[in-house]
C-alpha cells in the first residue's frame, strides 16, 4: 500500500483481556518495528523484523507482549491479560532495509486504553 | 551506549519568530541522527536525517538541522515559525547494531499569533 496501515485505530478493552494489533507495512519493506508511545515517555522500542530473519525482541517488557510476522509483511503485535499500565499508542513503522540510513514511515498507531 | 536527550520538554515561540529544538546523542559509533515530527493524532514523519554527509542537514518544511560532533549536538532550527509548526518533535539516533532507532522522549513546540 501506500503507507504503513494500522488497526484498529482505537482499542478499549478490560484489564486482563488478550488484544491484537495489526500493522500492514508498505510493499517491498523487509524491515518492521513497533514502538509503544505513552504520555511524556517518548518512543519505547519494542520489536523488530528484518525478513525472514529471528526478530529481536529486546525491548519487549515482559513475556505478555508478543509479535509475529507472518510471510514477510502483516505484523500483529499481541498483549496477553492487558493491565492498566499497557495503555499507550502503539506504532508500527516500516523500512526499506534494516539500514536506518532509510529511516521509518510510521503509520498512525493504535491507542490502547486498558480500562 | 546510544541515547537521545532533548532539552526541554515544551517550546513556546511567537509566529515568524526563530525556532530552535535542543538534541544531545551519546553514541559509541559514528551517529547517524534524525528529527521527527508527530502532528496531533498522526504517525511520525521524517523531517531530515544526517548520515554523515554534510554536517548542514536541510529537510522539509523550511527546518535544517547542524551535526556538531564536538558538541554531541544536532539541533533543529526554523528561521521563522509557523502556526502549522505547532506539533511535537522527536530526535532519534541509531543504536549500536545500526538497525533500530532511539528516540528522545520528544519536545512539544507551540506557536502563538
Amino acid at each position: 500500500g501506500a503507507g504503513v496501515s494500522q488497526s484498529p485505530s482505537n482499542k478499549v478493552t478490560e484489564k486482563g483481556k488478550d488484544v491484537e494489533l495489526r500493522c500492514d507495512p508498505i510493499s517491498g519493506h523487509t524491515a518492521l518495528y513497533w514502538y509503544r508511545q505513552s504520555l511524556g515517555q517518548g518512543l519505547e522500542f519494542l520489536i523488530y523484523f528484518q525478513g525472514n530473519s529471528a526478530p529481536d525482541k529486546s525491548g519487549l517488557p515482559s513475556d505478555r507482549f508478543s509479535a509475529e510476522r507472518t510471510g514477510g509483511s502483516v505484523s500483529t503485535l499481541t498483549i496477553q491479560r492487558t493491565q492498566q499500565e499497557d495503555s499507550a499508542v502503539y506504532l508500527c513503522a516500516s523500512s526499506l532495509s534494516a539500514n536506518t540510513n532509510y529511516g521509518y514511515t510510521f503509520g498512525s498507531g493504535t491507542r490502547l486504553t486498558v480500562v | 551506549a546510544q541515547s537521545v536527550t532533548q532539552l526541554g520538554s515544551h517550546v513556546s515561540v511567537s509566529e515568524g519568530a526563530l525556532v530552535l529544538l535542543r538534541c544531545n546523542y551519546s553514541s559509541s559509533v559514528p551517529p547517524y541522527l534524525f528529527w521527527y515530527v508527530q502532528y496531533p493524532n498522526q504517525g511520525l514523519q521524517l523531517l531530515l536525517k544526517y548520515t554523515s554527509a554534510a554536517t548542514l542537514v536541510k529537510g522539509i518544511n523550511g527546518f535544517e538541522a547542524e551535526f556538531k560532533k564536538s558538541e554531541t549536538s544536532f539541533h533543529l532550527t526554523k528561521p521563522s515559525a509557523h502556526m502549522s509548526d505547532a506539533a511535537e518533535y522527536f530526535c532519534a539516533v541509531t543504536d549500536q547494531a545500526g538497525t533500530a532507532l532511539i528516540f528522545g522522549k520528544g519536545t512539544t513546540l507551540s506557536v502563538s499569533s
